[in-house]
């Protein structure tokens, strides 16, 4: 099972927005670790998005759209992707990831459908 | 442009070896840390390792420790994993990724891939 948690699935229309979640254990603070947000298509690499620690800490990966963004929810010691105006070639696996004691560790990933 | 290619994978049988290469080009490989980073079929991403622009550090998930080894020659701009006793939950494809920086931010650009199968 992987560490962080991630919904496996979650579906929005064309011009809506996705609010995409990885949950972190109760035992590691969300709120000390960069969160960073990777989108897979399949046949394709990994291309990474952005990462947030902070508000007035993150970061956009180059050619990343803005309608991209990254925050935290610390009362559920929780990261967030938010994807608004959805596109359909927004459908996609979306994975979150931390630096975990000088290891990466990937959420089990959630499959975004574009309807 | 900055380009990373795969290669060395293949079929191999339980308990064998593989050598992955990574061949780096488009920037100074020798200041930029490298990972890699697989993907078993029908599974989610996995870190598998990194290993620092000098060499000087290296880290594994649990599940590769003392089986696999990540190495770099900066004077051939290449990236290696040396896997040793696979399984067959070792089959995945397997992407090298270059960092941001030195080591240990983000897997900024990757490789297309290559194809690992362990089985009998």
């Amino acid at each position: 099972q992987p560490v962080l948690t991630q919904p496996p699935s979650s579906s929005a229309s064309p011009g809506e927005s996705a609010r995409l979640t990885c949950t972190l254990p109760s035992d590691i603070n969300v709120g000390h670790y960069n969160i960073y947000w990777y989108q897979k298509k399949p046949g394709s690499p990994p291309r990474y998005l952005l990462y947030h620690y902070s508000d007035s800490e993150k970061g956009q990966g180059s050619g990343v759209p803005s309608r991209f963004s990254g925050s935290k929810d610390a009362s559920a010691n929780t990261g967030i992707l938010f994807i608004s105006g959805l596109q359909s070639e927004d459908e996609a696996d979306y994975y979150c990831m931390i630096w975990l004691r000088k290891a990466g560790v990937f959420g089990g990933g959630t499959k975004l459908t574009v309807l | 442009q900055v380009q990373l290619v795969e290669s060395g994978g293949g079929v191999v049988q339980p308990g064998r070896s593989l050598r992955l290469s990574c061949a780096a080009s488009g920037f100074t490989f020798s200041s930029y840390g490298m990972h890699w980073v697989r993907q078993a079929p029908g599974k989610g991403l996995e870190w598998v390792a990194i290993i620092w622009y000098d060499g000087s550090n290296k880290y594994y998930a649990d599940s590769v420790k003392g089986r696999f080894t990540i190495s770099r020659d900066n004077s051939k701009n290449t990236l290696y994993l040396q896997m040793n006793s696979l399984r067959a939950e070792d089959t995945a494809i397997y992407y090298c990724a270059r960092d941001k920086d030195y080591g240990g931010t983000y897997f900024e650009y990757w490789g297309q891939g290559t194809l690992v199968t362990v089985s009998s």
